[in-house]
């Protein structure tokens, strides 16, 4: 069966500091993952995807995520954090068909 | 939030009370999708559809019941609500081709406490 884990419940970073948001997967033949952002009272949004191809994928918000196959690792990164960035990120694998399992999360706190 | 509406957005209810919460779509998306959120677990999926009429269980459906009778509405019931119930609620989703295949959209969720 497919799965991710997060293995930070929380980063702290300060603000104009690179972030790094850890996420290792399990799957059985080639990965689909996603990276999603939470706010407060707020649903999921997506912020970007890996399919297939380049191994540094970017997303909105200035995010960016490298696929690690070797490592099975699909870490989020931003070169410069902001205050703003603060909230609760998601990693994902597609299950079969078009189920998606989501990681426990990882709450990034930006420090200005 | 992706033209998706979630209702009710705040419900307060007492243990053993049916309850049932609605999603609807303006996307015209084929898959629709009902998480809870609970602090160490992430989102669970409960239930899901893959179209009219059709849906299936997801890996937290014991208590709930869901319905699709119309592309644009899944409804989510708790037959009798419990405690452990209390939550909240997203509904999302998805389109199984084009650019943005597989990608999930998120209503803006539903918090739920049982009494």
């Amino acid at each position: 069966a497919q799965s991710v884990a997060q293995p930070e419940d929380q980063v702290n970073v300060a603000e104009g500091n690179p972030l790094t948001v850890k996420c290792t997967y399990s799957v059985s033949g080639n990965p689909y993952l996603f990276w999603y952002v939470q706010y407060p009272n707020r649903g999921l949004q997506f912020l970007l995807k890996y399919i297939t191809g380049d191994n540094l994928v970017k997303g909105s918000y200035g995010f960016e995520a490298e696929f690690n196959k070797s490592q099975t690792s699909f870490h989020l990164k931003k070169p410069s954090a902001l205050v703003s960035d603060s909230a609760l990120y998601f990693c994902a694998v597609r299950d079969s068909g078009f189920k998606t399992i989501f990681g426990a999360g990882t709450r990034l706190f930006v420090k200005a | 939030d992706a033209g998706i509406t979630q209702s009710p957005r705040h419900k307060v209810t007492e243990t053993g009370t049916p309850v049932t919460l609605r999603c609807h779509q303006t996307e015209n998306h084929r898959y629709m999708y009902w998480y809870r959120q609970d602090p160490g677990h992430g989102l669970r999926l409960i239930h899901y559809s893959y179209g009219v009429k059709d849906t299936d269980k997801g890996e937290v459906s014991d208590g709930y019941s869901v319905s699709r009778s119309k592309t644009e509405d899944f409804l989510l019931t708790l037959e009798s609500a419990t405690s452990s119930q209390t939550s909240v609620y997203f509904c999302a989703i998805s389109e199984p081709s084009g650019e943005a295949k597989n990608i999930q959209y998120f209503g803006a969720g539903t918090r739920l406490s049982v009494l």
